[in-house]
């Protein structure tokens, strides 16, 4: 069965570093998603991504993040400078419809540490 | 504020109980999804539902737009149902997802 999968699943680094994520979303997916899980609090919408553009972003995604599809099947989310609180769990997420109807298919998720 | 509301937050029950989570919601939405999240962090889609009732094997799914609430069912549960169960809706105005503060269930055997 297809999946989302996500590197790596854990990621430690130093405060002021830059970070990628990655994702390979299911193939024949047309939309994609991040969110992040702060440990013990809510999974929060990040943004979603449709035709190599942003389509939504929370207030959270402001302008340390940026997010890629570079080639045909990654999906990358880039922090540029982490702080602290950036530390969280990271998720990926694809659907092959956007809008109303977007059952999505999440990846195992990328623990980040900012030390 | 809290657009998406769970009950209970903690619910432990022994095998075979039938088990019921509840989720209300203050937003306008085109869509209700329950969730389920492993203890390692994974998430898996467990229903997505714009209205009546859905099931799939043990698990049952409802939503009643007007009263704007959901319940998840777990019938003759069982202790490798134990995860946290989220509920997320799509918003209708943005389609983002927002997601609920999750019900961690633990079935005892």
């Amino acid at each position: 069965e297809p999946e989302v999968t996500q590197t790596p699943s854990h990621q430690v680094t130093q405060m002021g570093q830059e970070v990628i994520l990655r994702c390979v979303p299911i193939s024949n997916h047309l939309y994609f998603y991040w969110y992040r899980q702060i440990l013990g609090q809510k999974v929060e919408f990040l943004v979603s991504f449709y035709n190599n553009e942003i389509s939504e972003k929370s207030e959270i995604f402001d302008d340390q993040f940026s997010v890629e599809r570079p080639d045909g099947s990654n999906f990358t989310l880039k922090i540029r400078s982490t702080k602290l609180e950036d530390s969280a769990m990271y998720f990926c997420a694809s659907s092959v419809e956007g809008g109303r109807v977007n059952e999505q298919f999440f990846g195992p998720g990328t623990r980040l540490t900012v030390l | 504020k809290n657009e998406v509301e769970q009950s209970p937050q903690n619910l432990t029950a022994q095998e075979g109980e039938f088990i019921t989570i509840n989720c209300s919601y203050s937003v306008g939405i085109s869509a209700l999804h329950w969730l389920q999240q492993h203890p390692g962090g994974g998430i898996v889609s467990l229903f997505m539902l714009s209205s009546g009732k859905k099931k799939h094997g043990r698990l049952i799914a409802t939503i009643n737009i007007q009263e704007k609430h959901s319940s998840l069912h777990i019938t003759a549960s069982h202790p490798r149902d134990s995860a946290v169960y989220i509920c997320a809706v799509t918003m209708d105005s943005n389609y983002q997802l927002i997601w609920g503060a999750g019900t961690k269930l633990i079935i005892k055997p």
